[in-house]
């Protein structure tokens, strides 16, 4: 039982798509996250959802639009993919937006997205 | 804001013992978290710290010294599987995201 699951794994696409990227967690938490890590394996946050509310939205493009339907799920939907989107998308959950002891977040496997 | 810095590589052979540190500058202090990075898989929680000591866990262990701003991780008895990236974290102020820093390449050697 995959605990946070991504779709796809790898996305390769042409400049100018729109792509989505889909994210479920089955542990319960209330928290989801997506990261955006680059070539440098840097982990910057980009967007936090809980309980389908929308807590943190870094500087990010307006090309990146993310929708959690329910607490299990947060999808990011990219339009006008660029260059410069190319890096490994990360989701992640935790309970109640609390990240203490021994629990921190449950990563999914992560969504390699080239944009050619 | 925060500001979270840790070497970018370490090299160390196996059977030794390492050291990678972190400091961090945070307007509120709310815990700090190590991350292990295997290439091509997702991060996995190595440890939290939110209180000023050492917290030992197998091989593993982490310190944090809140005063001083400033966190390590030690790894003993290295194996070849610890090669790996490890990523130094801490809670945003509002305790509602963690931030990392740009993780710590370390490559084991036999």
């Amino acid at each position: 039982d995959t605990a946070v699951s991504q779709t796809p794994k790898y996305l390769v696409t042409q400049m100018g798509n729109d792509k989505s990227i889909k994210c479920e967690q089955n542990l319960g938490h209330d928290t989801m996250y997506w990261y955006k890590q680059d070539s440098k394996k840097f982990l910057k946050i980009m967007f936090s959802y809980n309980n389908k509310e929308l807590i943190i939205n870094e500087t990010v493009p307006n090309r990146f639009s993310p929708k959690s339907p329910d607490k299990a799920h947060l999808n990011l939907h990219i339009n006008s993919l660029e260059l410069g989107d190319s890096a490994v998308y990360f989701c992640a959950s935790s309970q109640n937006g609390k990240l203490g002891p021994s629990y921190g977040y449950t990563f999914g496997s992560g969504t390699r997205l080239t944009v050619v | 804001g925060q500001n979270i810095d840790q070497p970018t590589e370490m090299t160390a052979t196996e059977g030794a013992i390492v050291q990678i540190n972190c400091t961090y500058q945070t307007s509120g202090f709310n815990g700090l978290f190590w991350y292990q990075q295997h290439a091509g898989e997702a991060p996995t929680f190595l440890s939290y710290n939110v209180l000023d000591g050492l917290e030992e866990k197998g091989r593993f262990s982490s310190f944090l010294s809140r005063s001083k701003g400033y966190s390590y991780l030690l790894l003993k008895e290295l194996q070849m599987k610890d090669s790996a990236s490890y990523l130094c974290a801490v809670l945003s102020q509002a305790g509602t995201a963690l931030i990392f820093g740009k993780g710590t390449t370390l490559s084991v050697s036999s």
